[in-house]
C-alpha cells in the first residue's frame, strides 16, 4: 500500500522553464491538496481538488495550476518557473474534506530549486 | 488573527530526558488539533488528532494534550529514533474551514 506518491522527488530548473510535479494516491480518497513548505514558514495551502473535476484555489495559488481528471491522480503544473517558488512541495489526501477534522496523508515531497 | 505557534523550535534531549513541546493557538471555533511527525526528506506523517478541551491520546512515549489555547506533546523517556520534526495544525478560523499550520519543533534525542 503506497498511500500518496510524489515524482519527481528533486528538480532543478532555470527561470522561465515549465513543470508538473505528479501525485498519486491509492487510498481511494476524493480530497487532494497541494502544499508547498518554505524554511521558517507553515504549510502553505496552494490548491485543492474535491473530487475528479473539482478543483479550488488555496492560499498561494499564484503562479501555479492544477487538473484533476481522475479521483487517484493530481499533478501540479508550474508553467514560468521563478525563483521564488523554489520550495519543497508537498501533496495529501483525506477522505473526507478540508471542512472535517480527518487527518490528511501526506507524500514524501518534491524538492524543486529554481536557478 | 489566525495563528498557530509552536515551542520551542529546536529541543536537544539526552536519552530518557522526558519533556513537552507546546502548540499554542488563536485560532477561533477550534474543530480539531492534529500533531504529525515529519522525519528529514519526508512529508509529515499522522500521529494524534484532538477535538476538544481536555482531550488526551496516547501513542508508545508520546501524549497529546489539548487546553482552550493550547496543545501539549509529551515525550517520556524518548530515545533517538523519536528525533523528528513534530508539527502541529489547527482547523478552524472563520467559518471554521481553514487548516493552520505551524513551523513545527525540532527535536534532537542524544544516546
Amino acid at each position: 500500500n503506497a498511500g500518496v506518491t510524489q515524482t519527481p522527488k528533486f528538480r532543478i530548473l532555470k527561470i522561465g522553464q515549465s513543470m508538473t510535479l505528479q501525485c498519486a494516491q491509492d487510498m481511494n480518497h476524493n480530497y487532494m491538496y497541494w502544499y508547498r513548505q518554505d524554511p521558517g514558514m507553515g504549510l502553505k495551502l496552494i490548491y485543492y481538488s474535491v473530487g475528479a473535476g473539482i478543483t479550488d484555489k488555496g492560499e498561494v495559488p499564484n503562479g501555479y495550476n492544477v487538473s484533476r481528471s481522475t479521483t487517484e491522480d493530481f499533478p501540479l503544473r508550474l508553467e514560468l518557473a521563478a525563483p521564488s517558488q523554489t520550495s519543497v512541495y508537498f501533496c495529501a489526501s483525506s477522505l473526507r474534506g478540508r471542512y472535517s477534522n480527518q487527518p490528511q496523508h501526506f507524500g514524501d515531497g518534491t524538492r524543486l530549486s529554481i536557478l | 488573527e489566525d495563528q498557530v505557534t509552536q515551542s520551542p523550535e529546536a529541543l536537544r534531549l539526552q536519552e530518557g530526558e522526558s519533556s513537552s513541546l507546546n502548540c499554542s493557538y488563536t485560532v477561533s471555533g477550534l474543530r480539531g488539533l492534529f500533531w504529525y511527525r515529519q522525519d528529514p526528506g519526508k512529508g509529515p506523517e499522522f500521529l494524534f488528532t484532538l477535538y476538544s478541551a481536555g482531550e488526551e491520546k496516547e501513542k508508545e512515549r508520546l501524549k497529546a494534550t489539548l487546553t482552550k489555547k493550547e496543545s501539549f506533546l509529551h515525550i517520556t523517556a524518548p530515545k533517538p529514533e523519536d528525533s523528528a520534526t513534530y508539527l502541529c495544525a489547527v482547523l478552524g478560523g472563520t467559518g471554521a474551514n481553514n487548516l493552520f499550520f505551524g513551523t513545527g519543533t525540532r527535536l534532537t534525542v542524544i544516546p
